[in-house]
């Protein structure tokens, strides 16, 4: 069956550190790939995605490659800042609107 | 601006008492919606897939005569906890659809906390 991982959290930064949080799938043919934000309290929100192989997807200055040869979706961004703190999600979907999640990761900023 | 709609936002009741989450999806009708279930510091775990004008389809390990689901209308679903117990609480969250393929949108959840 499908699945995520995504590296462990917590993740702690500085304010303008760069950032990255690993995630790889494992699927049985071409799913879409998401990346989610949650925010204390509240639902997700859809951060970004990428529907094929080499497609980056991007909003708010992070980014993410659609890495089929290594199954991976790895999420970036230069600069974080204090408002970024929030659990990210990696998402995978294949054959419909179904949406397998990974682990979730902390990520905490600090001024 | 929003796209989904979850009410309430939070919830404190006594154990035995029935509680009604609602799910609208204000910008588009939503052929699917999705409820999902999530405890602290963990990720959302699906419990049910939900179609306007059929049955919900629930995930294996869900009771279904627990976690009561009506998709009546294109843009309403509703997820009733009946005879809710301190086990059952939690933080509920919904999504919405346009349809296969499509990214869901999600509500802000709905915190239950059963006393």
């Amino acid at each position: 069956g499908n699945s995520v991982t995504q590296m462990e959290g917590p993740v702690t930064l500085s304010e303008e550190a760069f950032l990255t949080i690993n995630c790889t799938y494992t699927a049985t043919g071409y799913p879409s790939l998401f990346w989610y934000v949650q925010y204390p309290g509240e639902g997700l929100q859809l951060l970004l995605k990428a529907t094929k192989a080499d497609d980056k997807g991007s909003n708010k200055g992070f980014e993410a490659t659609y890495r089929k040869e290594t199954t991976s979706f790895h999420l970036e961004k230069g600069s974080v800042q204090v408002s970024d703190s929030a659990v990210y999600f990696c998402a995978l979907s294949e054959g419909g609107s179904r949406l397998t999640f990974g682990e979730g990761t902390q990520l905490t900023v600090n001024p | 601006g929003a796209v989904v709609s979850q009410h309430p936002s939070w919830v404190i009741c006594k154990s035995g008492t029935s509680v009604k989450i609602e799910c609208r999806s204000l910008d588009f009708q939503a052929t699917t919606m999705f409820w999902y279930r999530q405890f602290p510091k963990q990720s959302l775990m699906l419990m049910a897939t939900s179609n306007e004008g059929s049955k919900a389809t629930y995930e294996q390990g869900v009771e279904k005569d627990k976690f009561l689901i009506n998709h009546a209308s294109l843009t309403l679903s509703t997820l009733t906890v009946t005879s809710a117990h301190p086990e059952d609480s939690s933080f509920y969250i919904c999504s919405v659809t346009q349809g296969v393929n499509q990214p869901q949108h999600f509500g802000d959840g709905t915190r239950l906390s059963i006393l």
